[in-house]
């Protein structure tokens, strides 16, 4: 069974830009959740998309955002891109949602903001 | 709030035990995780543990988790060069996100 699939693997863009990630989930995976890890922040949760919908939300402005396809692939977007957005931002996919239901991590990508 | 805490460091003689705590603040989580983090690659699964439980154990691993102290720790026995990596304790509680601690960078020599 193939895992979770990002892309592109790396990218870099400049201050100003915008950004689009793309995550597809396991085979048969529903819930698709997006995480961005940097040295400083450590990995923090953006948010969780269900069936299409998004379930549960971090703490970023409203420049992050996502939507999910009905084929559960999930893409995020970042607007007007700024320094401290550069990260390796992770993308996980679960059967279902909720607390009871594994996470499987995506290898990230990694996105450097000049 | 939500919050978890880790050591930054850890360097084990290759066949030492290896010993990495956490503690945590949420009281309502139910699920405690363990995940570890090579070079250049996402995060992978290691164990979880359920709240009602105070010990789970798999293979080389070993949780133990106190809940009235909020304290969860992995055990890795005979530690291998393999084994080096970031290790990352994670809770779930009533809001359903997933957070994570600082990471351990659990390095191994010979």
């Amino acid at each position: 069974k193939a895992g979770v699939t990002q892309t592109p693997r790396y990218l870099i863009k400049t201050r100003g830009q915008q950004v689009t990630l793309s995550c597809s989930p396991i085979s048969g995976h529903r819930s698709v959740s997006w995480y961005q890890q940097t040295p400083g922040q450590g990995l923090q949760f953006l948010f969780e998309y269900f069936s299409e919908t998004q379930r549960n939300k971090g703490n970023f402005p409203g420049r992050f955002s996502g939507r999910q396809f009905s084929n559960s692939r999930s893409e995020m977007n970042v607007s007007t891109l700024e320094l401290g957005d550069s990260a390796l931002y992770l993308c996980a996919s679960s059967l279902g949602s909720g607390t009871y239901n594994e996470q499987f991590f995506g290898p990230g990508t990694r996105l450097t903001v000049l | 709030g939500e919050d978890v805490e880790q050591s930054l460091f850890l360097s084990v003689r290759e066949g030492d035990s290896s010993v990495i705590n956490c503690t945590y603040t949420d009281s309502s989580s139910t699920y405690l995780y363990w995940y570890k983090q090579e070079p250049g690659a996402g995060l992978q699964l290691l164990t979880y543990i359920f709240s009602n439980m105070d010990m789970k154990q798999d293979q080389r691993l070993t949780v133990l988790l106190n809940k009235k102290d909020k304290h969860l720790s992995l055990r890795i026995a005979d530690t291998q060069t393999g084994d080096s990596a970031i290790y990352f304790c994670a809770e779930r509680g009533d809001t359903d996100k997933l957070i994570f601690g600082t990471g351990t960078r659990l390095q191994v020599f010979p």
